[in-house]
């Protein structure tokens, strides 16, 4: 069965403390994986797609990257604007289903 | 301004009484679905629609029912609502199903008393 899990499920990081999040996925074979972020009471906004095991993509201070396994969001330098739900999702061949992680809840303290 | 629009943003029923939300994307998208988000649970997916007169089953399908008469629109609908159908409910569309990025609406939360 496909399925993603993302971890931590909060985190908490003072202004300015780098830190990553992780998606682990299991899938039969990945067509796409992504990452959105969530603001209270919003959307989900999306933010990037990566289709293969070493493939990396930035957007001012957040890099995503890609492994067989799993994909980690590098947060840089983070600002208390960053604060907000991180999504993972994944989208696997042989269908068009997009199935979504729990999220991860970032804190961002100035 | 390229936007997918829900209505309404909030809605309390009660159970039994048939209810529908809106859904409209004016991007000209080919592929929307419906998701309902619970805490802890993520974002599940309840139908999807690859395009006009095509609709499937998501992961969650049971209780809910769709259409998709029109390219913009894709109502869900609640024959008999239940309280377990109380979620925070997510509309989306991207220009086609496959490895697409989605554009999700505004969410309608829903409580089924």
């Amino acid at each position: 069965e496909d399925q993603v899990t993302q971890s931590p499920e909060a985190l908490r990081l003072q202004e300015g403390e780098s830190s990553s999040l992780n998606c682990s996925y299991t899938v039969s074979g990945l067509r796409g994986l992504f990452w959105y972020r969530q603001d209270p009471g919003k959307g989900p906004e999306f933010l990037f797609t990566l289709y293969s095991a070493g493939e990396e993509k930035e957007k001012e201070r957040l890099k995503a990257t890609l492994t067989k396994k799993e994909s980690f969001l590098h947060i840089t330098a983070p600002k208390p604007e960053d604060s907000a739900t991180y999504l993972c999702a994944v989208q696997a061949t042989g269908g068009f289903k997009t199935i979504f992680g729990a999220g991860t809840r970032l804190f961002v303290k100035a | 301004e390229a936007q997918v629009t829900q209505n309404p943003r909030y809605l309390i029923t009660v159970t039994g009484k048939k209810l529908t939300v809106t859904c409209s994307q004016n991007m000209n998208h080919e592929y929307m679905s419906w998701y309902r988000q619970d805490p802890g649970l993520g974002l599940r997916q309840i139908y999807y629609s690859m395009n006009v007169e095509v609709t499937d089953k998501g992961d969650v399908p049971e209780g809910y029912k769709v259409s998709r008469k029109e390219k913009r629109n894709f109502p869900l609908i609640l024959e008999s609502p239940s309280p377990n159908q109380t979620s925070l409910y997510f509309c989306a569309s991207s220009q086609a199903g496959f490895v697409e990025k989605l554009f999700f609406g505004s969410g309608t939360q829903l409580s089924v008393l």
